[in-house]
């Protein structure tokens, strides 16, 4: 069965501190992962995905087969961050996506 | 360029209502999907459409809900005989822009009274 899992619900970190966002996964086969992030008022807009290796905002994600993780991390947290973030996964040719249950991160100031 | 808007952005629907949702991409995509998202939940597949062909409705959570789109472009999701569990922000996304990369639009709330 395909799912995602983020153990925490609620993220607070102070600005300037790093910041990781958990995000384990259970899939057979070779997914494809994902973070997508919504901003307060905004839709849910994609962050990053894995195959493209890229930095967005400062965040990265590196896929982690034998852990079967995506953990998003970011080494300096800004106030602009505070949203909802998801962790999802797109497997095989049903291209639907399985999204975890979010991370609300907040970054104090 | 890439976009997809819904309405009614707000529902307020009596449980027993019949409810009819609206997603409107603004150019054409060959791929559409419907979530349903609860309150503090991640959202949740309910039925994909590659142009007119309903390719995939396994997460339909009971024969209340029924989408269409018949001519491959505006997709209705309908919810008969609304029930109170059937409260939820109702998303719809478009793609792919990428492979497998779906555009979100900002979602229905439905509120089942």
């Amino acid at each position: 069965a395909q799912r995602v899992t983020q153990p925490e619900k609620l993220l607070s970190v102070f600005k300037g501190a790093p910041v990781e966002l958990k995000c384990n996964y259970s899939y057979s086969g070779s997914p494809e992962l994902f973070w997508y992030v919504q901003y307060s008022r905004q839709r849910l807009q994609l962050l990053l995905r894995h195959i493209s290796r890229e930095s967005i905002k400062g965040f990265t994600a590196d896929l982690n087969k034998g852990e079967t993780s995506f953990h998003l991390k970011k080494p300096f947290a800004q106030e602009e961050d505070s949203a909802m973030y998801y962790c999802a996964l797109s497997g095989g040719g049903a291209q639907k996506l399985v999204f975890g249950q979010g991370t609300r991160l907040t970054i104090n100031p | 360029g890439a976009g997809v808007s819904q309405s009614p952005r707000y529902k307020v629907a009596k449980r027993g209502q019949d409810v009819a949702l609206r997603c409107d991409p603004i150019s054409g995509h060959v791929s559409l999907f419907w979530y349903q998202q609860a309150l503090g939940q991640g959202p949740e597949f309910l039925t994909y459409f590659q142009n007119e062909a309903q390719l995939d409705k396994s997460g339909l959570p009971s024969d209340r809900f029924f989408a269409e789109r018949p001519e491959g472009s505006v997709s209705t999701l309908k919810i008969q005989r609304t029930q109170q569990e059937d409260s939820a922000v109702y998303l719809c996304a478009i793609g792919p822009l990428l492979p497998n990369e779906q555009y979100f639009g900002p979602g229905t709330r439905l509120t089942v009274t």
